[in-house]
């Protein structure tokens, strides 16, 4: 089984901010994990994906992320927040389940304030 | 060109009613998927299919039938529309398992009245 918890459903930052939203994950198996970003009425779009390469993995729009295993996290970081990041970005997990189908936790609102 | 493209972007619709939405995706992918997102903003898997085969059906009421006539599309028909079944729905699509991830469609806004 696997399951993704996200932290804070709200996260407010100010504009040039250092950006974190929290995500833990359960794998019964090392798990590949994954940021996507959702801006209003759009579809999820790939940020960025761990899949047993690097721990630190970088993606897109100056976002990037750190697999510690031994914390079962993947927390998504940006070291200056910009108002266009303001979205939902929602974490997953695959790779213990059947088709590996991706898990997403709850999803986290992500507030930029000027 | 869109990768994952879905038809309608929104359906208004009265209880009861039948109604399919269609997602086709252009990348030459094998295995497609539908979500369903809540209100809550919550994304729950509902099939997944593969070469148009079934191989995950959630626990989803046999109201919804999916439908892969090639590896390209797969369409959801919903019968017997209800109120609960207001949600926007989300076709994806990955290369095999998806463990390097998938490729989502803009969604479908359903809202039952």
């Amino acid at each position: 089984a696997q399951s993704v918890t996200q932290l804070g459903s709200h996260v407010s930052v100010s504009e040039g901010a250092l950006v974190l939203l929290r995500c833990n994950y359960s794998s019964s198996v090392p798990p590949y994990l994954f940021w996507y970003v959702q801006y209003p009425n759009q579809g999820l779009q790939l940020l960025l994906k761990y899949t047993s390469a690097a721990t630190l993995v970088k993606g897109i729009n100056g976002f990037e992320a750190e697999f510690k295993k031994s914390e079962t996290s993947f927390h998504l970081t940006k070291p200056s927040a910009h108002m266009s990041d303001a979205a939902e970005y929602f974490c997953a997990v695959s790779g213990s389940n059947a088709g590996n189908m991706l898990t997403f936790g709850g999803g986290t609102r992500l507030m930029v304030k000027p | 060109d869109t990768a994952v493209s879905q038809t309608p972007k929104y359906l208004v619709t009265q209880m009861g009613n039948d109604k399919s939405i269609k997602c086709e995706q252009n990348l030459g992918h094998d295995t497609m998927y539908w979500y369903k997102q809540d209100s809550k903003k919550f994304l729950k898997i509902m099939f997944s299919y593969n070469n148009k085969e079934l191989i995950i059906n959630e626990t989803v009421p046999n109201r919804f039938s999916p439908k892969s006539p090639d590896k390209a599309h797969l369409n959801l028909h919903i019968n017997s529309l209800e109120l609960g079944d207001s949600a926007v729905y989300f076709c994806a699509s990955s290369q095999g398992a998806g463990n390097y991830g998938y490729t989502f469609g803009s969604g479908t806004r359903l809202t039952v009245v």
